[in-house]
């Protein structure tokens, strides 16, 4: 069964801890990314990887980190840096190429408090 | 920097009949991708469909078709014999072919469309 995995589906955390979004796919991708998404907004781009041990920034970066050690996994760290972090976070994967489609998990909705 | 503009924050439609969704975008490229993805109550994000800017043919799957109108920037969803199940968020997206290049691989997404469908 294929498909792209996110876990947990709900997290909550105290301000100032950093917490861990876990991002799994089993269709043998190549490139991996991370949205954030925001009431009555579409998705931004915070992290993308084309291939292991290879990330860049997208437009949100700032206060996130990623690392890409398997081909298969893609978490992303929600640091303490990170203003306004409550929000739903959606993983996507794709194949290599300009017009691949991305298919997203169904996505982690963490809260700050 | 490209921009996709969604102008109906919502729009609502009596079942078995047909919608058309909006979407504008700005771009200086001449080859790039579109894309129609729905994000129903449970939040995941499925494909509807998918338009390459070089094809002047209009993409089509089953009961959802699109009016691309690449001069005019345009490239609307049309939802014909719209079902219960279709409610939910619409969102438009862009994504350029330049994929080589450093952000190019991000898909540039407009605000969204919520369709609610009348029974």
């Amino acid at each position: 069964d294929g498909g792209i995995t996110q876990s947990p589906k709900y997290l909550f955390r105290k301000e100032g801890q950093n917490v861990t979004l876990s991002c799994e796919q089993n269709l043998n991708h190549d490139a991996m990314y991370w949205y954030r998404q925001d009431p009555g907004q579409g998705l931004r781009l915070i992290y993308y990887s084309q291939i292991v041990n290879d990330f860049q920034k997208g437009d949100i970066a700032e206060g996130y980190s990623v690392s890409r050690e398997k081909k298969e996994s893609f978490p992303l760290t929600v640091t303490s840096a990170q203003k306004n972090p409550t929000a739903f976070y959606l993983c996507a994967s794709s194949m290599e190429g300009g017009g691949a489609v991305q298919y997203f998990g169904p996505g982690t909705r963490l809260t700050v408090t | 920097a490209q921009t996709v503009t969604q102008s109906q924050p919502e729009m609502s439609v009596q079942e078995a009949e047909t919608v058309t969704l909006s979407c504008t975008y700005d771009t200086s490229e001449s080859d790039y991708y579109l894309f129609w993805y729905k994000q129903p109550p449970s939040r995941q994000m499925i494909l509807v469909i998918r338009q390459e800017a070089y094809k002047q043919q209009n993409a089509t799957e089953n009961r959802f078709s699109v009016n691309f109108q690449k001069a005019a920037k345009s490239f609307s969803l049309k939802i014909s014999d719209s079902q219960l199940g279709d409610a939910a968020m619409y969102f438009c997206a862009y994504r350029s072919s330049l994929h080589i290049i450093q952000g190019a691989q991000k898909l540039v997404f407009g605000q969204g469309t919520r369709l609610t469908i009348n029974p």
